[in-house]
């Protein structure tokens, strides 16, 4: 059984960049949430994907998007990159909707912006 | 809106002592609650859960929680801590309401563990 999987592990962008993070859920599941987990702080949901379609959206502004492909892997795309934005990203795979919170979370995407 | 709050961002404990990390949750209807264990560089692993069958939950690695709905609290404990333990645990809550992949999380708790 393959976990979920992320990529890069590491990148440096300037401010006013776009950066794409990558995740193929683990093998079995249909839905991708992305969190953001900035330094010393708990992880932030920023949305779901269910079937390729967004279902649910934390308080992120829309220059954050992403996509879920028909194999179920995702993006996670931000636009005009703000400083604020560094933080590591993490992606979470779940069987269906998962109301029992049975996520199973990738090492994550660690962004810097300077 | 839900919230959830871990007393104490940094907790210290020796090798075999009790382990006590603290959670309270705000939520408006009846919630799921978790705790996940975050290890240097990697991601988030459910520890254990609450979805209102049992209120003493038993989760991997010898660690448990309590559900006390009259303290709003979902306290996780272990009675003998060992060196692996440390790490960073997050409290979490979802409510029935909307998908489990929408969890709020505490800040996390610190946990180191002296020789």
């Amino acid at each position: 059984e393959t976990g979920v999987t992320q990529s890069p592990t590491h990148l440096i962008k300037t401010r006013g960049q776009q950066v794409t993070l990558r995740c193929s859920s683990q093998s079995g599941h249909n839905t991708v949430s992305w969190y953001q987990q900035a330094l010393g702080q708990g992880p932030q949901f920023i949305f779901q994907y269910y079937r390729e379609e967004e279902n649910g959206r934390g308080n992120f502004p829309p220059r954050f998007s992403g996509l879920q492909f028909p194999n179920y892997s995702s993006e996670l795309n931000v636009n005009a990159l703000e400083l604020d934005d560094s933080a590591l990203y993490l992606c979470a795979s779940s069987s269906g909707l998962a109301r029992t919170g049975e996520l199973f979370f990738g090492e994550g995407s660690r962004l810097t912006v300077l | 809106a839900q919230s959830v709050t871990q007393l104490g961002s940094h907790v210290s404990v020796s090798e075999g002592a009790l382990v006590l990390l603290r959670c309270n949750y705000s939520s408006s209807v009846p919630p799921y609650l978790f705790w996940y264990v975050q290890y240097p560089n990697q991601g988030l692993q459910l520890l254990l859960k609450y979805t209102s069958a049992a209120t003493l939950v038993k989760g991997i690695n010898g660690f448990e929680a309590e559900f006390k709905k009259s303290e709003t609290s979902f306290h996780l404990t272990k009675p003998s801590a060992h060196m692996s333990d440390a790490a960073e645990y997050f409290c979490a809550v979802s409510d029935r309401e909307t998908s489990g992949s929408r969890l709020t999380f505490g800040e996390g708790t610190q946990l180191t563990v002296n020789p």
